[in-house]
């Protein structure tokens, strides 16, 4: 089975600094996804960034990066110039490519990102 | 229409009363989900529905009902709960065919309380 495993339960950051938040996963699949969600108090779950894990280049959305490293099952978040609105719980998820047995999305514990006015 | 709607937002129950979640999206997905989630914790999943057919039950207690009445319309049928079934109850739902990119939809949730 696939896990997931989110190391900061909590991070703090000063508004306009840089951020990075850390997921490692297991898995023994070759074709996967994985993602980054953000849930504020306002308590929908929001995706901020996902990856395939078959393409080798990092994802960005705007002020949202992300650095996989496939063979160290390594997939950290970077934001950057960081916002008040980006306070929120982030979890990682992972969710397998194959063509049965897909439909679980699997969280990690989250990581509470406070911003500091 | 890129949301799935998910009504009521707060709901105060007792463990005797009978009640419904209801989810909603009109994207177009095939697959809809159920999760809970406690306070501070990651969503943990109860149900998918994929093509409107129950394929995972993640051997939730018999006082959850799903039912998928269409595409569109997902429901979570609520009887005899205990007040540890008081959580946020998160729907979702994910395209699951032809140009699937892998992400859940998520509603905003309803918050359950069982007295």
């Amino acid at each position: 089975a696939q896990t997931v495993t989110q190391s900061q339960p909590e991070m703090s950051v000063q508004e306009a600094e840089t951020v990075t938040l850390s997921c490692t996963y297991d898995t023994s699949e070759s074709d996967y996804y994985l993602f980054w969600y953000k849930q504020p108090p306002s308590r929908q779950m929001i995706l901020v960034i996902r990856q395939e894990a078959y393409k080798q280049q990092n994802a960005t959305e705007n002020r949202f990066s992300v650095n996989f490293q496939k063979a160290a099952k390594s997939f950290s978040l970077k934001i950057s110039d960081s916002q008040l609105g980006d306070a929120a719980m982030y979890f990682c998820a992972y969710r397998s490519a194959a063509n049965f047995g897909n439909e679980k999305l699997t969280f990690g514990t989250g990581t509470r990102l406070t911003i500091i006015p | 229409d890129t949301e799935v709607t998910q009504t009521p937002k707060h709901l105060v129950m007792g463990m005797t009363n009978k009640k419904s979640l209801k989810c909603e999206q009109h994207m177009g997905h095939r697959a809809m989900y159920w999760y809970k989630q406690k306070a501070k914790k990651p969503p943990e999943l109860m149900f998918v529905y994929s093509y409107e057919k129950l394929s995972i039950n993640e051997s939730v207690p018999s006082r959850f009902s799903p039912e998928c009445p269409n595409s569109s319309l997902l429901n979570l049928h609520l009887h005899a709960l205990q007040p540890e079934d008081s959580a946020l109850y998160l729907c979702a739902s994910s395209q699951d065919d032809r140009g699937w990119t892998g992400e859940l939809f998520f509603g905003e949730g309803s918050r359950l309380t069982v007295l």
